[in-house]
């Protein structure tokens, strides 16, 4: 049943090491997103793929590269973390460029992410 | 680049009141989106918004698309218990590949 799902849920690593989160949605959408929510839970688009394509790339740094093996999954490797990458990072999925009610985006559970 | 101006960021109410807020932003939006989000876990999509003067109910909760485009606004009637949380709205001006701009968000406290 579950519709947007993330691993792992918490993600707790040192300094310089390269992580990766992983994806997945089954309600058969084309485009899925990564969003960063910050300490004071403040959400950013970062990155937007429409079957498997990336659309958008917000000013977020290259040691993050998010890959689309398939329309369903879309996942987010994070090179040399820094201490500022500690957030909460949220998966979402919609049928992107349809617009009206097709526009409407659905998040994952989200994913605890703690650089030491 | 975009920015929505979400209102109030706290409210403290009684349980059985009536609740409001609000969002602005000097950009046009082609959709409004209201989420809610509880502790660990993602926003969760409330009421979605698609026209101008739109006017749209999910159970005890209400929102309006201004009709310049540029607002919306959230209502709960006889707030309960497990309406405790964080609202946020969320702006989209394209078709839909494009980002979310959200609001910071109203955390929504109930007093015993």
């Amino acid at each position: 049943d579950t519709a947007v799902s993330q691993t792992p849920k918490y993600l707790v690593t040192q300094m310089g090491n390269d992580k990766s989160i992983k994806c997945e949605q089954n309600l058969g959408h084309d485009t899925m997103y990564w969003y960063k929510q910050d300490s004071k839970k403040f959400l950013k688009i970062m990155f937007s793929y429409n079957n498997k394509e990336l659309i958008i790339n917000e000013t977020v740094p290259n040691r993050f590269s998010p890959k689309s093996p398939d329309k369903a999954h879309l996942n987010l490797h994070i090179n040399s973390l820094e201490l500022g990458d500690s957030a909460v990072y949220f998966c979402a999925s919609s049928y992107g460029t349809s617009g009206g009610h097709r526009s409407k985006q659905f998040f994952g559970p989200g994913t605890r992410l703690t650089v030491l | 680049g975009q920015q929505l101006n979400q209102s109030p960021q706290s409210m403290f109410i009684q349980e059985g009141e009536d609740v409001s807020m609000n969002c602005t932003s000097s950009s046009i939006f082609n959709t409004w989106l209201w989420y809610k989000q509880e502790p660990g876990e993602g926003p969760v999509l409330l009421i979605a918004l698609y026209k101008a003067g739109e006017l749209t109910s999910n159970g005890r909760l209400t929102a309006q698309f201004g009709i310049t485009r540029k607002d919306s606004f959230l209502n709960i009637s006889a707030s309960i218990p497990s309406d405790v949380g964080i609202y946020f709205c969320a702006g989209l001006t394209g078709g839909g590949a494009d980002g979310l701009t959200f609001g910071k968000g109203t955390h929504l406290i109930i007093q015993p």
